[in-house]
């Protein structure tokens, strides 16, 4: 079975630059969760989707962050514009149906912003 | 909202050693899940606790739940080099999304 997928696993850009995230959930799951991990922070729930429709967006730090779920297999968080304090490992999570909420974490996506 | 705080926050200790992690969280919590991460690495699901009393064991890893004291424990047993890793607790109040822990980095030393 293949888990929950995301690209690119490492980004470098500069500040300014936009920069967009994808995650493919696992089949059949369907909400999706949207995380940033730093080493000051913590991990911190940024959005979470369920049946592609964003339930709570109150963790997205500011407007130059975006995120869509165009369906059932795809999402994306876009940055735009990238700053240097951004920097950190974005993770998307996915739950097989809604209420059971064992999350399932993919590999992240490590970004640097320079 | 719910508050999941864990103790301690950094742990190292030997082999063969026994030893606790604690988490308590502040309000109603439906669940209870602990999560493992390897440096480097994602969150690996390792227990989701259902109700109160729930115990499930895992090799040297044990994880309980008590609703009424709103307290989970982790409980390492004959700890061994492989289980150094940081583990998360989280709860869910809100019946979808997990309020975690800032986790605890466990150190096993020879």
């Amino acid at each position: 079975d293949a888990g929950v997928i995301q690209s690119p696993r490492h980004e470098v850009t500069e500040m300014g630059q936009e920069v967009t995230l994808r995650c493919k959930p696992i089949s059949g799951h369907n909400s999706l969760f949207w995380y940033r991990q730093t080493m000051m922070r913590g991990l911190e729930l940024l959005i979470y989707f369920n049946n592609n429709v964003p339930i709570d967006d109150s963790g997205m730090p500011e407007d130059r962050f975006s995120a869509k779920m165009p369906n059932a297999s795809f999402s994306t968080l876009k940055i735009q514009p990238s700053e240097p304090r951004d920097s950190a490992v974005y993770f998307c999570a996915s739950t097989p149906s809604w209420g059971y909420n064992e999350q399932f974490f993919g590999p992240g996506t490590r970004l640097t912003v320079l | 909202e719910l508050k999941v705080e864990q103790n301690p926050l950094f742990l190292s200790m030997q082999e063969g050693k026994n030893y606790t992690i604690y988490c308590n969280y502040s309000t109603t919590s439906d669940r209870l899940y602990w999560y493992r991460q390897d440096p480097g690495k994602s969150l690996e699901s390792l227990f989701v606790l259902l109700s109160n009393g729930a115990v499930k064991q895992e090799g040297r890893l044990m994880a309980s739940l008590d609703t009424k004291a709103r307290l989970s424990t982790l409980h390492i047993t004959a700890a061994v080099h492989d289980l150094s890793a940081t583990y998360f607790c989280a709860g869910d109040s809100s019946g979808y999304a997990l309020n975690f822990g800032k986790g605890t980095s466990l150190l096993v030393t020879p």
